[in-house]
């Protein structure tokens, strides 16, 4: 079955430094890899995605995502945070012709 | 296009009472996802339809709840009757099809049931 872990469920980090969120996967057949951001009251907004071509990926708003296939990772950094990066982040997998499975996510605090 | 629709935002509703929660995809999207989420249990899948049809409803909790879909552009998701347990952040997502698409949230429906 498939399956994704976020190992750290909350990561506080000083505004301007950086910030990496781990997560892996298990899979027994190809995926596509997702990112999610969820906002204090609001839904989950796409951040940023891995479907195909080259493994570092990166969203509008300075992170990036690289894909490891060797260790089933799709790690989200950002090299310095700024306080409204604070909320829940999302790693998702979509194996090829199956059905999403989304993490237990990571709370990002942000702190001045 | 505005995005996955919910309603109500907000529900109120005492224990035993039933609740309806609605949802309406983007336009053109063959799937739909119900999801719950709680502090104590995370984000939970309950059911999803692919071109109105139930593909996976295991994740419904029991025989309180239901979902239909009728039409592409709507579905509904149903407790009855509803227990305080049952308080929690419901979402609706839809997505283009089974291919590299993401799924689209909704803003979500606060239920809490006293």
């Amino acid at each position: 079955a498939q399956s994704v872990t976020q190992l750290d469920s909350q990561v506080p980090v000083f505004e301007e430094a950086p910030v990496e969120l781990r997560c892996n996967y298990s899979s027994s057949v190809s995926v596509y890899l997702f990112w999610y951001v969820q906002y204090p009251n609001q839904g989950l907004q796409l951040l940023l995605k891995y479907l195909s071509g080259s493994t570092l990926v990166e969203s509008i708003n300075g992170f990036e995502a690289e894909f490891n296939k060797s260790q089933t990772s799709f790690h989200l950094r950002k090299p310095s945070v700024h306080i409204s990066d604070t909320a829940e982040y999302f790693c998702a997998v979509r194996p090829y012709g199956q059905n999403f499975v989304f993490g237990p996510g990571t709370r990002l605090s942000v702190l001045p | 296009d505005a995005g996955v629709i919910q309603s109500p935002r907000h529900e109120v509703t005492e224990m035993g009472q039933e609740v309806t929660l609605r949802c309406k995809p983007i336009s053109g999207h063959n799937s739909l996802f119900w999801y719950r989420q709680t502090m104590m249990r995370g984000l939970e899948l309950l059911i999803y339809f692919n071109n109105n049809v139930p593909i996976d409803d295991s994740g419904m909790p029991e025989d309180r709840f239901s979902a239909k879909m009728p039409n592409a552009s709507f579905s509904t998701l149903k407790i009855q009757p509803s227990e305080p347990r049952d308080s929690a952040v419901y979402f609706c997502a839809s997505t283009l099809g089974n291919g590299p698409y993401e799924q689209y949230f909704g803003p979500g429906t606060r239920l809490t049931v006293t």
